[in-house]
């Protein structure tokens, strides 16, 4: 099955600065890897994603970006905010197909104000 | 439209006691999945499936079972519960559009086992 390794685990940025997270995924099949924030006491939702005939993808302050070659991919959050602050996942399918997804095991990040 | 409602929302059980989680959607999705989330841990699959009458075994199976006899629902199982299954659980269904799959999920049940 897939391995998805993500960091760091934790991250604290000042408001304003930028954050990267960055994901690793093991199967070479895979094509389509998706970011979910987790605010604290709520569910995961989609945020972006990002297909594998593409190599970076934005919307607004986030953009992901994949390296198929290396099988990794980021995520890119600019000018970042208070409401920021919370668990990042990212994903990736297992053997190629679309269902069932590995998820990591999550970023916190934290924003300063 | 609800989307993707739990039930309960908290429960505390002894030992060796059992209960059923409830999950539910409106979206007329196919796929439906249990997930156990601890921290440090992710999201772990437990059990999913992939439309009605069918399941299979996720990631950390061991201790739970699943049924989908209706395709808006997706039971899951705690025949004997155990400490280590303290955990929050989210179910979550998606569909597949244009190559890309979106999960949707419910807003979680705490499960406190003493």
């Amino acid at each position: 099955g897939e391995n998805v390794e993500q960091h760091p685990s934790t991250l604290s940025v000042q408001e304003g600065d930028s954050a990267v997270i960055k994901c690793t995924y093991s199967d070479s099949a895979s094509n389509y890897f998706p970011w979910y924030k987790q605010e604290l006491g709520k569910r995961p939702q989609l945020i972006i994603d990002i297909r594998s005939n593409v190599g970076e993808k934005k919307d607004q302050r986030i953009a992901v970006t994949l390296n198929k070659t290396a099988k990794h991919f980021s995520l890119h959050i600019t000018e970042t905010q208070p409401e920021d602050s919370a668990v990042y996942f990212c994903a990736a399918p297992d053997n190629g197909g679309y269902q069932k997804v590995t998820f990591g095991t999550g970023t916190k990040l934290q924003v300063i104000p | 439209n609800a989307g993707v409602t739990q039930t309960p929302k908290f429960r505390v059980l002894k030992t060796g006691q059992s209960m059923t989680l409830l999950c539910a959607q409106d979206m007329n999705h196919e796929y439906m999945y249990w997930y156990r989330q601890d921290p440090g841990m992710g999201l772990r699959l437990i059990h999913y499936s992939v439309g009605e009458g069918t399941t299979a075994k996720g990631e950390v199976p061991d201790g739970y079972n699943v049924s989908r006899l209706k395709k808006q629902n997706f039971l899951l199982g705690l025949e004997s519960a155990a400490p280590s299954q303290t955990s929050v659980y989210f179910c979550a269904s998606s569909y597949l559009t244009g190559g890309r799959e979106t999960q949707y999920f419910g807003p979680g049940t705490r499960l406190l086992v003493l």
